[in-house]
């Protein structure tokens, strides 16, 4: 089974801009979850997509977008991009419904904001 | 609210060396998971356990195993005669389970380096 795939792996975006990111999930797996991780704040929750609905959703402004596709794939979108966002970004995805279940992550993709 | 706190930043060790990696927790739920992952270089964290609140057995795989103390809301790592592989950033991480699951709340990582 392919592992979790994450697009791009590396982007370098400037203040003002946009960025999307892509999600492609273990095969049959339907939850697919999202984390920022920073030097300074560790591991942070951005939300949490089931069958396309989102079921939870972290701390962080309505510049952190995301959506989940028929296929499961995911995206997520930030806007009006800030050098606070410069991050890695990783996705999970779980077979199970609950988020108590076996996260499987990607290798993440690494934003730089200048 | 819950919390998973990691008190050591990073560990250095010699190849063949134990080494423990600690985590605390606070959480006001009955029911919750605790999970450890590892961190290698390449980025993706790798699941390694997770254990339910009423399962305070300590559980041994291999050269790891862990012990879960509920009387002082610790979960610790233990690596038996760790290997140069060993090398990573290792998250401790919490998900309340009382009112439908959490996201999981991550501790800030233990860098552990293993020197040959």
């Amino acid at each position: 089974k392919a592992g979790v795939t994450q697009t791009p792996r590396y982007l370098i975006k400037t203040r003002g801009q946009q960025v999307t990111l892509s999600c492609s999930p273990i095969s049959g797996h339907r939850s697919v979850s999202w984390y920022q991780q920073t030097p300074g704040q560790g591991l942070q929750f951005l939300f949490e997509y089931f069958s396309e609905t989102q079921r939870n959703k972290g701390n962080f402004p309505g510049r952190f977008s995301g959506r989940q596709f028929s296929n499961s794939r995911s995206e997520m979108n930030v806007s009006t991009l800030e050098l606070g966002d410069s991050a890695l970004y990783l996705c999970a995805s779980s077979e199970s419904d609950r988020l108590a279940g076996e996260l499987f992550f990607g290798e993440g993709s690494r934003l730089t904001v200048l | 609210a819950q919390k998973v706190t990691q008190a050591q930043t990073e560990i250095s060790v010699v190849e063949k060396e134990d080494v423990t990696l600690d985590c605390v927790y606070e959480t006001r739920d009955t029911t919750y998971y605790l999970f450890w992952y590892k961190q290698p270089p390449s980025g993706e964290l790798v699941f390694l356990i997770r254990r339910n609140s009423f399962d305070e057995q300590n559980e041994i795989s291999g050269r790891y195993s862990w012990n879960f103390q509920k009387s002082t809301s610790s979960f610790n790592f233990t690596i038996t005669a760790s290997q140069v592989v060993d090398s990573a950033v290792y998250f401790c991480a919490l998900s309340e389970a009382g009112s439908g699951n959490t996201p999981l709340v991550f501790g800030k990582g233990t860098r552990l380096s293993v020197i040959a």
